[in-house]
């Protein structure tokens, strides 16, 4: 089982819609990422959690809602979408928040993803 | 803002060849690591190289890292049919986040 699990894999929505995005992490990690990968573009970050407290907020605009109800689950709300919000959305986790020195490795540790397209 | 750039953007290589691909950055890090991504999955972590590093080994990966040249680099020798992915780099400037570079895109051909 891998130790983050996104759900769906998969979802396709009308730009009118209401729809969420939800991460489980099995890892005992204490942050929570966000992050939207489209095509010949770089990951960007979205969202960070730490410690259930939204610590980052990279300029996102208000369709996408972010809830952390706890430190293992993560939520995406997703409303008024547009079709160039059309991407992989990929929650990660890590031991904390901020990967510097002195802290366990830093490294992240990915879901599957959830491939959104809006119609 | 800070954004490790690998080269080349893809590359095709017969399988039992070696695969190096470069990463360079802008600024002063505290590490830096490397990741894989099949297609249409997630990314897997494959290893962090710190600061005070100059070259570190895991299995068939070799990573080295030049701190006066901001750049680093990934080999993989001996390279199989499962390690067409991609492979991206990600540099942490130790001020709160990842950034991740566009990606190389790695072909094995058998």
């Amino acid at each position: 089982e891998t130790g983050v699990t996104q759900t769906p894999r998969h979802l396709v929505m009308g730009m009118t819609n209401k729809k969420s995005l939800k991460c489980e992490q099995h890892l005992g990690h204490n942050a929570m990422y966000w992050y939207k990968q489209s095509a010949k573009k770089p990951l960007e970050l979205m969202f960070v959690y730490s410690l259930e407290e939204r610590v980052e907020n990279n300029s996102v605009p208000s369709r996408f809602s972010p809830e952390c109800p706890n430190s293992s689950h993560l939520f995406l709300h997703l409303h008024t979408l547009q079709p160039e919000d059309s991407a992989l959305y990929l929650c990660a986790s890590s031991q904390e928040a901020w990967a510097s020195e002195g802290l366990a490795g830093g490294e992240l540790f990915f879901g599957e993803g959830s491939r959104l397209t809006v119609l | 803002s800070q954004q490790g750039e690998e080269d080349p953007q893809a590359l095709s290589i017969q399988e039992g060849e070696n695969a190096t691909m470069n990463c360079s950055y802008k600024t002063s890090i505290n590490n830096l690591q490397w990741y894989r991504q099949n297609s249409g999955r997630g990314l897997v972590h494959l290893i962090l190289i710190r600061s005070n590093e100059r070259e570190k080994h895991s299995g068939r990966l070799r990573v080295t890292l030049d701190t006066s040249k901001k750049s680093s680099s990934l080999l993989i020798t001996a390279s199989r049919a499962a390690d067409t992915a991609s492979y991206f780099c990600a540099t942490d400037d130790g001020a709160q986040k990842l950034v991740f570079g566009q990606g190389t895109r790695l072909t094995i051909n058998p």
